[in-house]
């Protein structure tokens, strides 16, 4: 069974830092991760998908890569922003094939706080 | 990107009634969509997958006569959570998966927020 691990639980950083979000998984056969921001009782938003053939992906200040073979991927986030607070998520999803295919498995989020 | 809307946004109900929630994909066709809870300070956890024409696949746990999803078109799944308590009380979302293009993809709803009074 998949688990995904996310380090730390919470954040707390003054803006400009530059942060770095840790995820892992125990499975590495997984088709692709993808990494959420969901705002205080707000839905999903995805931010970035790297499939399993990818090592990174970026978007503006946001930048993940992935190791499968390790079963780690991380977001970076450059110049960190009051605006980019919220819960931060990723999420594998396994291999084409059986009874799992296209499920997520969520990690338990980390809680990103940037104060002015 | 894809589209996807949850109706209500919000309930609020009484105890021993049902609520129903609707998944919409808006601007693709899903043969498959999930749906997920989650409870408050808590990740998502996966309830069931809804297959357009079949029944539900249900998780471990998730008793299936409660959570009653009907995937009756291509861009409609509907969880209806029966005979509601407090403890149903959560954060309930849908994802729809659209498998059209190159790209494999899942497309989130905003969520519905119950409660049970």
């Amino acid at each position: 069974k998949q688990e995904v691990t996310q380090i730390p639980a919470a954040l707390s950083v003054p803006e400009g830092e530059n942060l770095v979000l840790n995820c892992s998984f125990t499975d590495s056969a997984i088709y692709n991760l993808q990494w959420f921001r969901q705002d205080p009782g707000k839905g999903l938003t995805s931010l970035l998908l790297i499939q399993s053939s990818q090592r990174e992906q970026t978007s503006g200040r946001l930048n993940a890569s992935l190791d499968k073979s390790s079963g780690r991927s991380t977001l970076y986030i450059a110049a960190s922003q009051p605006g980019d607070s919220a819960t931060y998520l990723c999420a594998v999803r396994p291999s084409a094939g059986g009874t799992s295919y296209g499920k997520l498995t969520f990690g338990q989020g980390t809680i990103l706080t940037v104060h002015p | 990107g894809a589209v996807v809307s949850q109706h209500p946004s919000r309930v609020i109900c009484k105890s021993g009634t049902s609520v129903k929630i609707e998944c919409r994909s808006l601007d693709f066709q899903a043969t498959t969509m999930f749906w997920y809870r989650q409870f408050p300070k808590q990740s998502l956890m996966l309830m069931a997958t809804s297959n357009e024409g079949s029944k539900a696949t249900y998780e471990q746990g998730v008793e299936k006569d409660k959570f009653l999803i009907n995937h009756a078109s291509l861009t409609l799944s509907t969880l209806t959570v029966t005979s509601a308590h407090p403890e149903d009380s959560s954060f309930y979302i849908c994802s729809a998966r659209d498998s059209s293009g190159s790209a494999d993809t899942q497309y989130f709803g905003p969520g519905t927020r119950l409660t049970v009074l």
